[in-house]
């Protein structure tokens, strides 16, 4: 069945530094999502990537997908200690969404 | 619009034992499907429940069963509970195709002894 790897695991990062996390899928997916889960809470969206290429901005948050449509990345500049918690990639087909383990990310100010 | 609603919010079961959770969708969502989260892992999909049938699932076992009602809302039901099913629970509604946008509820935490 369909996989999906993140790293790193766990980051641990200085307010002020940058962060990017890595989402590989062992298939290709019709889209990828993003979710963020704050300690002691529930996933929540963040977007969704649909093309090939594609590249989107949410503030200090820039997200891509892939050319091959079977990874992903997600980058955040200048972290700040409202951006603690754990960052999720979704792979989607049609049917299901597959979730990798997420990455933790830690924000020392 | 109140969003994603579980209950209980927490439990605790001893093995063998069995457990029901709830899970009301967010308004104008059609589509629930239900994940368990171990601690430090992702949400697993267990199933997903479609105009009052199973519509996909995913790799757990016949102990895990769930029913979707006429207004959308959903049950699921784990039997024989084992120590390995203590986990976050948690219920998704979204609307269209199974992959679509996940809007998750707080989850019930459960702990079977």
């Amino acid at each position: 069945g369909q996989q999906v790897m993140q790293i790193p695991q766990y980051q641990h990062v200085q307010e002020g530094e940058d962060f990017t996390t890595y989402c590989n899928s062992s298939t290709t997916l019709s889209n990828i999502q993003w979710y963020k889960q704050r300690p002691g809470g529930h996933p929540v969206f963040l977007i969704q990537l649909v093309k090939s290429g594609e590249v989107k901005k949410q503030k200090r948050l820039t997200f891509q997908f892939g050319e091959a449509k079977k990874n992903s990345s997600l980058h955040i500049t200048a972290t700040q200690t409202t951006d603690v918690g754990t960052y999720f990639c979704a792979g989607g087909d049609y049917s299901t969404l597959t979730f990798g383990k997420g990455t933790m990310l830690l924000v020392s100010p | 619009d109140a969003g994603v609603t579980q209950s209980p919010t927490h439990l605790i079961k001893t093995r063998g034992q069995q457990v029901t959770l709830r899970c009301s969708p967010k308004s104008g969502h059609d589509t629930v499907s239900w994940y368990q989260q171990a601690l430090g892992q992702g949400p697993q999909f267990i199933f997903q429940y479609y105009e009052e049938e199973e519509r996909q699932r995913g790799n757990f076992p016949d102990r895990f069963s769930g029913h979707q009602f006429p207004n959308y809302s959903s049950e699921l039901n784990v039997n024989a509970l084992l120590l390995g099913d203590s986990a976050l629970y948690l219920c998704a509604s979204s609307t269209g195709q199974g992959g679509d946008i996940q809007y998750f509820g707080a989850g019930t935490r459960l702990s079977v002894l």
